[in-house]
């Protein structure tokens, strides 16, 4: 079935400094690649999004990459801020249902 | 209007109760989907509707009955629950229920089943 790793569970940085968060995926069909970002209590809200004939995507200091060949995508956050600070999840849809990874809480400290 | 709504922000509950979720939205997607989330965790998906009709059930059980009354709201009635229910339950909307069709949430509803 459809499964999407994400790595790391947790992410420390210092303001200004870059963040990277990885997803892996197992369905070679997957040819959409979300990314929301959800603060303490509030909803997932997306962020950025790609898809499969894309190889990079970017807004502002937010970036995606995607590689089909080794099935992974990556969220890049550069000069991060404290308003950074929320849960990232990472998402994959090879069919009709959108799965999430586990979820990286990144914290940005000032 | 670009937002998905729901009602109530809370909701405590005993395990005789029988209450209601309600999720609303008039950007005219015609999916519109129910999710779990526990703590620290991810959105776990439970029901799709797709033109008004049940699409996707996710071995749901039964006590949770979800409803869709029109292309604009979606509902999910709630009976004999557990305590292991607790959790936020977040609905959300696309254009339609296909590859890469962006999903916008609500901003959920908090379930606390005593």
């Amino acid at each position: 079935g459809e499964n999407v790793e994400q790595h790391p569970s947790t992410l420390s940085v210092q303001e200004g400094d870059s963040a990277v968060i990885k997803c892996t995926y197992s369905d070679s069909a997957s040819n959409y690649f979300p990314w929301y970002k959800q603060e303490l209590g509030k909803r997932p809200q997306l962020i950025i999004d790609i898809r499969s004939n894309v190889g990079e995507k970017k807004d502002q200091r937010i970036a995606v990459t995607l590689n089909k060949t080794a099935k992974h995508f990556s969220l890049h956050i550069t000069e991060t801020q404290p308003e950074d600070s929320a849960v990232y999840f990472c998402g994959n849809q090879a069919g009709t249902a959108l799965i999430f990874g586990k979820g990286t809480t990144l914290s940005v400290s000032s | 209007d670009t937002e998905v709504t729901q009602t109530p922000k809370h909701l405590v509950m005993g395990m005789t109760n029988k209450k209601s979720l309600k999720c609303e939205q008039h950007m005219g997607h015609r999916a519109m989907y129910w999710y779990k989330q526990k703590a620290k965790k991810p959105p776990e998906l439970m029901f799709v509707y797709s033109y008004e009709k049940l699409s996707i059930n996710e071995s749901v059980p039964s006590r949770f009955s979800p409803e869709c009354p029109n292309s604009s709201l979606l509902n999910l009635h709630l009976h004999a629950l557990q305590p292991e229910d607790s959790a936020l339950y977040l609905c959300a909307s696309s254009q339609a229920m296909g590859l890469g069709d962006t999903q916008y949430f609500g901003p959920g509803t908090r379930l606390t089943v005593l």
